[in-house]
C-alpha cells in the first residue's frame, strides 16, 4: 500500500541554522509528492511539489526539497530558519490518475529558537 | 475570491447529535475533498468529489454523510456524533487531477469539532 512516513514529529532549530525535514514514501508506481505548511490556526498552504519535471524543487519562502527515487525520500530543506517559519509542516503524495488524492504524512512541528 | 470557506469554526455537540459542516468554494474547482486532523496523524481523506453529483470514500468514511448538488458547495453530515469524531476538519478543492501534472489543493481555514 501507499503511504508516507516522516521522521520526527518535532524538530527544533535555531534561527539562522538548517532546516531539514524528512519524508519518505512507499509506492509501486511513480509518485507526486508534495509539502504543505501549516500556521497556527490555519489551514494548510501549499509550500512545493514535485511532478516529475525535475528532482530538485523550490517553493515559496525559501524552502527547496529534492527527490531521490533511490532514496524513496523527498525531504525539506532551508538553508537558514526564520522565527516565522515555526509551523507543522506536512508531506503528500499523490498518484496518476487518482483524481487528486493525497495521502498525507503525520506531520512534523518545527520550532525556531533565538 | 474568497477562496475555500468552511462553517461553522468551532461547534461542540452532544453523542448522538447531527449537524452539517458547510464548505464552499468560488473557484470554479470541480475536485473538492473532505479530510479530518488529528494529532499524530496528519489528515486523513474522509470522502471526496470530482463533480456535482459525483462523490466517493476516502480512508475513513464511517459515520459521515457528503453530497454534491452544485460545483461551489461540498457539505460534511455527521449523523449521530461520537466523541471519536472530534477532530479538526478542513475542506479542500482544486481543478481537477488531468493526468499530465497534479493540481495544488486549496484548503479552507477548518472547523474545530469537539463531540462530548
Amino acid at each position: 500500500a501507499q503511504s508516507v512516513t516522516q521522521l520526527g514529529s518535532h524538530v527544533s532549530v535555531s534561527e539562522g541554522a538548517l532546516v531539514l525535514l524528512r519524508c519518505n514514501y512507499s509506492s509501486s508506481v511513480p509518485p507526486y509528492l508534495f509539502w504543505y505548511v501549516q500556521y497556527p490556526n490555519q489551514g494548510l498552504q501549499l509550500l512545493l511539489k514535485y511532478t516529475s519535471a525535475a528532482t530538485l524543487v523550490k517553493g515559496i519562502n525559501g524552502f527547496e526539497a529534492e527527490f531521490k527515487k533511490s532514496e524513496t525520500s523527498f525531504h525539506l530543506t532551508k538553508p537558514s530558519a526564520h522565527m516565522s517559519d515555526a509551523a507543522e509542516y506536512f508531506c503528500a503524495v499523490s498518484w496518476y490518475n487518482q483524481g487528486g488524492k493525497l495521502i498525507f504524512g503525520q506531520g512534523t512541528e518545527l520550532s525556531v529558537k533565538p | 475570491n474568497a477562496g475555500v470557506t468552511q462553517t461553522p469554526k468551532f461547534q461542540v455537540l452532544k453523542t448522538g447529535q447531527s449537524m452539517t459542516l458547510q464548505c464552499a468554494q468560488d473557484m470554479n474547482h470541480e475536485y473538492m475533498s473532505w479530510y479530518r486532523q488529528d494529532p499524530g496523524m496528519g489528515l486523513r481523506l474522509i470522502h471526496y468529489s470530482v463533480g456535482a453529483g459525483i462523490t466517493d470514500q476516502g480512508e475513513v468514511p464511517n459515520g459521515y454523510n457528503v453530497s454534491r448538488s452544485t460545483t461551489e458547495d461540498f457539505p460534511l453530515r455527521l449523523l449521530s456524533a461520537a466523541p471519536s469524531q472530534t477532530s479538526v476538519y478542513f475542506c479542500a478543492s482544486s481543478f481537477d487531477f488531468t493526468g499530465e501534472s497534479p493540481h495544488e489543493q486549496f484548503f479552507g481555514p477548518g472547523t474545530r469539532l469537539t463531540v462530548l
